[in-house]
């Protein structure tokens, strides 16, 4: 399989502990983002890469979240100090992106469902 | 404040009809405009894309309009299949998305 894979798929974890999650998107694709989805909600931006570059952060997006692509392949999104309230789905996606590439499809992932007890 | 709006309620449709959808947006000039579809538990699966010069864009059984001066989008299912059963998400922007709540069809068979 070819598309944008994440792991772990779910992930219970207590109030206060820490967590990361891994996307790998699909190989050729140079840009990365991550969104998180609330029940009954569309997906809300996080952030997004272009190859290792971290280009826009979202203002929603507390200090406790930090997220990488060291080799501009995988990317990783950790949240510190987990809180009820991170409770989401977070989702990757990957677009081959560019000059003269405007405008162009994302390919999601299935997602990491998190569960803050 | 920038605002995406789609129909909170679902649309319950017969088999064979044309469901349409509606997308409203307050406070954006995007340059482009994308509708995905979600089934339960997955992640968003890429329609179509319609960019602001475009007035109308097709595939398959799905067809777009963008009404820029409106500010709104259509999302047209002709002859609806149960399989189609899902919820649909507009979506305004080129890297950083901003998408709607999305609007739920259920195609009766």
């Amino acid at each position: 399989d070819t598309g944008v894979s994440q792991d772990p798929r779910h992930k219970i974890t207590k109030r206060g502990q820490n967590v990361t999650f891994r996307c790998d998107p699909i190989s050729e694709h140079n840009r990365l983002y991550w969104y998180r989805q609330t029940l009954g909600q569309g997906p809300e931006f996080l952030t997004y890469f272009q190859n290792e570059a971290q280009l826009e952060k979202s203002r929603l997006l507390s200090d406790r979240f930090s997220a990488e692509r060291p080799k501009g392949s995988f990317s990783t999104l950790e949240i510190q100090r987990t809180e009820q309230g991170d409770s989401a789905m977070y989702l990757c996606a990957s677009s081959l992106g560019g000059l003269g590439l405007a405008g162009n499809e994302q390919f999601f992932g299935p997602g990491t469902r998190l569960t803050v007890l | 404040s920038q605002k995406i709006e789609q129909n909170s309620e679902a649309l319950n449709i017969q088999e064979g009809k044309t469901a349409t959808l509606t997308c409203n947006y307050t406070n954006y000039s995007p340059a482009y405009l994308q509708w995905y579809r979600q089934d339960p538990g997955r992640g968003p699966v890429f329609l179509l894309l319609i960019r602001e010069n475009e007035k109308e864009k097709r595939k398959e059984r799905l067809k777009v309009t963008f009404d820029t001066t409106l500010k709104q989008s259509l999302f047209h299912i002709t002859a609806s299949q149960p399989a189609d059963s899902a919820t649909y998400l507009c979506a305004l922007g080129n890297n950083r998305l901003a998408f709607g709540k999305g609007n739920q069809v259920v195609v009766i068979p």
